[in-house]
């Protein structure tokens, strides 16, 4: 089935420092989107990339997307202590002509040290 | 910013019992979704909804879910003869997705079911 797997399951980081995130797919897709969780709370839209976009920014997240190896990477730069969370990146499935469910990858483990 | 909204944050219930979830969807949307997430899990697709009726559904909802959107602001997820294993936090999300295809889920901030 179509999943997003997230790489590494866990990333600690020096405040300051810069995050790169991956996630791989296996089926063609519409569009990719990042999302973040805090610990027991809900999840967070960061980003959408079309699958006819190659990168995309917004504020410090930088996204890439490589339909060709079914891969993208969020970047975090210059971390902050409340950039702390879990992130999941979730694909759609291209052909669907309405809205449909997004498929949650296991997500990576963000610890920012001080 | 408008927001889904989730009632209650925390239900703990007796197993056997029925549970409703709810939520508020953002109000000019038209798509809606419910996720269950396990601890330490994958967030996993339950259930999509719109115009009344359900378009899609996992292999986790079985005849034991339904949903119900009983007015135009609530959408309801009830469990029948809750199990153990439905334990998790519960996500409701929409969008407001007309036929196109780049528009992002918005989530609630869940419901954390306890089945004792």
């Amino acid at each position: 089935s179509q999943q997003g797997e997230e790489d590494p399951q866990a990333l600690s980081i020096q405040e300051g420092e810069n995050a790169t995130m991956n996630c791989s797919y296996k089926t063609s897709i519409n569009n990719l989107q990042w999302y973040r969780q805090n610990s027991g709370r809900g999840l967070v839209h960061l980003i959408l990339i079309r699958s006819n976009e190659r990168e995309k920014h917004s504020g410090r997240l930088r996204v890439t997307l490589d339909t060709s190896k079914k891969s993208s990477s969020l970047l975090i730069t210059a971390s902050r202590a409340a950039d702390t969370a879990s992130y999941f990146c979730a694909t759609d499935h291209e052909g669907y002509s309405s809205a449909s469910k997004i498929i949650f990858g296991s997500g990576t483990r963000l610890s920012i040290r001080p | 910013e408008p927001e889904v909204t989730q009632t209650p944050s925390h239900q703990v219930t007796q197993m056997g019992q029925e549970v409703i979830l709810r939520c508020v969807p953002i109000s000019n949307h038209l798509y809606f979704y419910w996720y269950r997430q396990i601890l330490g899990q994958k967030v996993e697709f339950l259930v999509s909804f719109y115009n009344n009726e359900i378009s899609e559904k996992s292999e986790i909802f079985d005849d034991q879910f339904s949903v119900e959107r009983p007015d135009g602001s609530n959408f309801t997820l009830k469990i029948r003869s809750t199990k153990l294993e439905d334990s998790a936090m519960y996500f409701c999300a929409s969008t407001r997705a007309e036929g196109q295809l780049d528009q992002p889920q918005h989530f609630g901030d869940g419901t954390r079911l306890s089945i004792l």
